[in-house]
């Protein structure tokens, strides 16, 4: 079946320390990988995506990304968290599949509290 | 996203109403797709629409229907609104041929159904 698991609800970080949030997929064939943050009463923002190639991939904000095949993950992480980062995080993947549609699979989200 | 529009931001009605949210967008893109939020759970698909012509249900569309109007509007519908209903609702919107499909989210309906 696929699947997207965020297996962390909440991550508390000290600003200015690195940051990670993680994300493990399970879908047939290459997927499409997507990173999205909710701030507070707002829709939610793309921040960066894999699709092929490097898999260090950056995004907004001063964050990035890195697929790992092996172990089917795509962790967030970023090298020096601000408070400004706290938020909530999903994490999405796609199969890809030309023109038919392929179901966006969202994770179930990631609290990020970033402290002073 | 201010290029992905959603009104009204806020409702409260009453089991039973019918009511209408509203999504419309102006990047041009041909797909839109409306999903809903609970805490916990992500976010569900209810409906997806490829063109105007084109509209699929998505994995809990039960209770609600949908309307592409134009390729840039694209409406939810629950026909009559029970309190499970209760969520955050959101349009998004990609282009496959332009973007890989990435979505863009509007900023969000909360929708509480009494």
């Amino acid at each position: 079946a696929q699947s997207v698991a965020q297996p962390e609800d909440q991550v508390n970080v000290a600003e200015g320390n690195p940051l990670t949030v993680k994300c493990t997929y399970s879908v047939s064939g290459n997927p499409y990988l997507f990173w999205y943050v909710q701030y507070p009463n707002r829709g939610l923002q793309f921040l960066l995506k894999y699709i092929t190639g490097d898999n260090l991939v950056k995004g907004s904000y001063g964050f990035e990304a890195e697929f790992n095949k092996s172990q089917t993950s795509f962790h967030l992480k970023k090298p020096s968290a601000l408070v400004s980062d706290s938020a909530l995080y999903f994490c999405a993947v796609r199969a890809p599949g030309g023109r038919n549609f392929n179901k966006f699979y969202f994770g179930s989200g990631t609290k990020l509290n970033v402290k002073p | 996203d201010a290029d992905v529009t959603q009104t009204p931001r806020n409702r409260i009605t009453k089991t039973g109403k019918r009511i209408m949210l509203e999504c419309s967008q102006t990047k041009g893109h041909d797909r839109m797709y409306w999903y809903r939020q609970d805490p916990g759970l992500g976010l569900r698909l209810i409906y997806y629409s490829f063109d105007v012509k084109d509209i699929n249900k998505g994995e809990i569309s039960d209770g609600y229907s949908v309307s592409r109007q134009a390729q840039a509007k694209f409406s939810l519908s629950l026909e009559s609104a029970i309190p499970n209903q209760t969520a955050l609702y959101f349009c998004a919107t990609s282009d496959l041929a332009r973007d890989t499909d990435t979505q863009y989210f509007g900023p969000g309906t909360r929708l509480t159904v009494l």
